[in-house]
Parts: structure tokens; sequence; C-alpha cells
């Protein structure tokens, strides 16, 4: 079946670190894969996305590329910011409709 | 305002009782979903709806039930509460045709305890 596995948090970082969130999928077929961002009391909001191999996305400073051959969607940051503070969810869009979540990974940036 | 809007944000309620939570949204979108998150599982699907008429299970439906209403009124009815049931909970939205890009839309989120 399809599913998503992202690495366990929390992860803390001092400001300006360098970030890596690691996500792997399973699917069949070819899905569109994302990253959401959730801030503290709020819902989730798409950070960006990839809709075929080898597609970069980015958003904020934000990147993840679209791995096929290692099933991955790692999410990269050069330097983090307090602000960067917040649960991030890697997800896959399968069909039209089927979306998978992974876990989420909280990040805490300390200044 | 929030383009989803979910209400109550928070509820404390007892094993037994029914429980309804609500969302609206004015973003003009066909397709409804509920979701429910818990530590460590991420989100799972409850149900979702494509339209008035179209309503469909998620992977864990059992023990709740759903109303689209209208269009932009989706409601998640617990009919009656358990503690396994605590959670928070989400409501999103997604547009079909053209505005397709494949982003949910997520409201800010409905904590519910049940004790």
């Amino acid at each position: 079946g399809n599913s998503v596995t992202q690495m366990e948090g929390p992860v803390t970082l001092s400001e300006e670190a360098f970030l890596t969130i690691n996500c792997t999928y399973t699917a069949t077929g070819y899905p569109s894969l994302f990253w959401y961002v959730q801030y503290p009391g709020e819902g989730l909001q798409l950070l960006l996305k990839a809709t075929k191999a080898d597609d970069k996305g980015s958003n904020k400073g934000f990147e993840a590329t679209y791995r096929k051959e290692t099933t991955s969607f790692h999410l990269e940051k050069g330097s983090v910011q307090v602000s960067d503070s917040a649960v991030y969810f890697c997800a896959l869009k399968y069909n039209f409709n089927k979306f998978y979540f992974g876990s989420g990974t909280k990040l805490n940036v300390k200044p | 305002d929030a383009d989803v809007t979910q209400t109550p944000r928070n509820r404390i309620t007892k094993t037994g009782k029914r429980i309804m939570l609500e969302c609206s949204q004015t973003k003009g979108h066909d397709r409804m979903y509920w979701y429910r998150q818990d530590p460590g599982l991420g989100l799972r699907l409850i149900y979702y709806s494509f339209d008035v008429k179209d309503i469909n299970k998620g992977e864990i439906s059992d023990g709740y039930s759903v109303s689209r209403q209208a269009q932009a009124k989706f409601s998640l009815s617990l009919e009656s509460a358990i503690p396994n049931q605590t959670a928070l909970y989400f409501c999103a939205t997604r547009p079909t045709g053209g505005g397709n890009t494949g982003e949910l839309f997520f409201g800010e989120g409905s904590r519910l305890t049940v004790l």
C-alpha cells in the first residue's frame, strides 16, 4: 500500500543551522509529493510540492527534490530561523483524491 | 477571517455523549475532508465528500458520521464519544477542475477531549 515515513522528532537546531528532515514514501504509480507546515495553534498549510520525478519544490528558503530512484522527498533549508519552529508533515497524493501523511516532525529553533 | 472555520476549537466531554464538530468554508471548494491527528500518527482520514450528495468513508470512519448540509458546510459527529477519540480534528477543503493544484486547505483544528 501507500505510505509515508518521516524522521522522528523533535529536531532542535540553533538559528542559522542547516536543516534536513528526511521523508521516504511507498507508492504504486506516480504520486505527487508535498510538505505541509503546522505552526503552533494553527492548521496545516502547504509549504511546497513536486508533481513528478526530479522536480524541485521550493518556498521560503525550503527545498525538496522528488527522487524516484530513492523514493524520497527530503526537506532542506540552508539557514533556519526561530520563526521556522513548527511541525512539518510530508505527504503524498495518489490518484485523484487519496492523501497519505507522515507522522510529522517537530522542529525547534533556538536563538 | 479564516477561509476554513471550525467550531468549537476546544471541547471537553464525557464518555457516551454526542458531539458535533462543524466546518464551514468560504473558498467555494467542492471537496471537503475530516482528518484526525494523533501524536506520532500524523493525519488519518475519517470521511470525505466530493459534493453535497457524495459522502465517502476514509480509513478510520468507525464511530463517526458526517453530514454535508451545503457546499460550504461539513459536520462530523461522534454519536457516543469514547476516550480513544480524544484527538485534534481537522477539516480541509480542495477545489476541483482548473483550480485544483492538489493542495488541501485546512481549518485551525478542533481539539476534543473525551473523559
